[in-house]
């Protein structure tokens, strides 16, 4: 079985702190990827990687930045922490290059609740 | 980025009672993926559909691609109190791998 693992279940940080969701898959997947999920909102995507280096923007990048440095972890780090950024935090991955096969499954984490007081 | 509307946003029903997702789409897609999260849990994959007018089915559930591949629907009969979660539907278009999630429907079923 696919195997997402999310550093972190719930974490409490303060206005202005430096924070990293760290992700892990097990699959040897291509395709990482950050959502947030918020009550009424979906998934909304935030970054993806279809590479080890290599990220894209997705829908909210804003406040947000990530890393790929080993291909099975993908980091999600927010600079500066506001209260706005409160929210449920999804890690995924799935199988696929780039253009290629549409339509892989996605895994995803178990999530992470951040608060940010 | 492509818009996927996801209907209705919550539902309640039942136990016993049948239940229906539905997930438009613009635009016409590639495919399409429905995924359920429980409560307190994560977003688990379901099934997806290709095929223009497929049809499949799993257990109590039947999930449908409509013809021109622009709506999907999930339907679930005799709900159970299992069946209780949210139900995403995800589509992708051209030549993207990355999915776009409706907002989805949350269901709630009472004994």
């Amino acid at each position: 079985d696919v195997k997402v693992t999310q550093s972190s279940r719930y974490l409490v940080k303060r206005t202005g702190e430096k924070v990293f969701l760290e992700c892990v898959q097990d699959m040897d997947h291509e395709n990482m990827f950050w959502y947030r999920q918020d009550p009424g909102l979906g998934l909304r995507l935030i970054y993806f990687s279809y590479d080890v280096k290599m990220k894209e923007k997705g829908d909210i990048p804003e406040g947000y930045s990530v890393s790929r440095e080993k291909k099975e972890r993908f980091s999600l780090i927010l600079e500066s922490a506001s209260t706005n950024q409160t929210s449920m935090y999804l890690c995924a991955s799935s199988r696929g290059a780039y253009g290629g096969d549409s339509g892989n499954t996605i895994y995803f984490g178990e999530g992470s609740w951040l608060t940010v007081v | 980025g492509q818009q996927v509307m996801q209907i209705p946003q919550y539902q309640h029903v039942q136990e016993g009672e049948d239940f229906t997702t539905y997930c438009n789409s613009s635009t016409t897609l590639s495919n399409i993926q429905w995924y359920k999260q429980r409560p307190g849990g994560h977003p688990v994959f379901l099934i997806q559909l290709v095929k223009s007018g497929e049809v499949k089915k799993q257990k109590r559930l039947t999930f449908q691609f409509g013809e021109a591949k622009k709506n999907s629907s999930l339907h679930i009969t005799a709900t159970q109190t299992t069946d209780v979660g949210t139900y995403f539907c995800a589509a992708a278009s051209g030549g993207s791998y990355i999915p776009t999630f409706g907002r989805g429907t949350s269901l709630i079923v009472h004994p």
